[in-house]
């Protein structure tokens, strides 16, 4: 299996900073990777896939980057609504893996 | 617009089946692979499995020898049945569709969640 990781687990921030979001393969995916914003008590939402495609209606302060088994989820200017959960998944081959998580919230 | 929404028992007893099923409206059933990721209390997310309407089907080996996953083309529905249930299973079970089976992937439409807590 494919093993994701994420740095940090958790960050405090303020609204209007840039928060970044990095996640690592323990293989290389190529772009095969994907982003999820999660909020308690409702289901993830993807934000980016294919490594830094912004998915329709998602706000464009969200942008992703990087490829082979490194990756960065950015937030510019961070709003009170981005407080969540986030996730790494690849999808380069079964089964798909998420990594743990990192935990946004309010400085 | 593709809606999933999930249904079946809220609570499992040890040792028994939990079975679960995804509605899907808005898509013919034909159109995507249809997946179940479940989410402990506390924990992130897991990938259970996913499966074609031919029948393919794929498995997190993690849980392969205890899961079953099958569709009715008819209903537009598709089943999650997880046997030999501890209190580890518990957790929000969701369905989602995806495009593919690998490669430029990902989950674009999500049903709600279901609970399913497993207690005696």
């Amino acid at each position: 299996d494919v093993q994701m990781t994420q740095s940090p687990s958790s960050l405090s921030a303020s609204v209007g900073d840039t928060v970044t979001i990095t996640c690592r393969a323990s293989q290389t995916i190529n772009t095969y990777l994907n982003w999820y914003q999660k909020k308690p008590g409702r289901a993830p939402k993807v934000l980016i896939y294919a490594a830094s495609s912004l998915q329709t209606g998602v706000p464009s302060r969200f942008s992703g980057s990087g490829s082979g088994t490194d990756f960065t989820l950015t937030i510019s200017s961070l709003q009170p609504e981005d407080l969540a959960t986030y996730y790494c998944q690849q999808t380069n081959s079964v089964p798909y893996t998420f990594g743990p998580g990192t935990t946004v919230d309010l400085k | 617009q593709v809606q999933l929404q999930e249904s079946g028992p809220g609570l499992v007893k040890p040792s028994e089946t939990l079975s679960l099923t995804c509605t899907v409206s808005g898509v013919s059933i034909r159109s995507y692979y249809w997946n179940w990721i479940r989410q402990p209390p506390g924990k992130g997310l897991e990938w259970i499995g996913h499966m074609y309407h031919s029948g393919t089907t794929n498995y997190n080996p993690s849980l392969k020898s205890r899961v079953t996953m099958s569709v009715d083309t008819s209903k537009n529905q598709f089943y999650l049945n997880l046997t030999s249930v501890t209190a580890a299973d518990t957790a929000d079970y969701y369905c989602a569709s995806s495009l593919a089976i690998t490669g430029w992937n990902w989950f674009d439409s999500w049903g709600k969640g279901a609970l399913v807590t497993v207690s005696s």
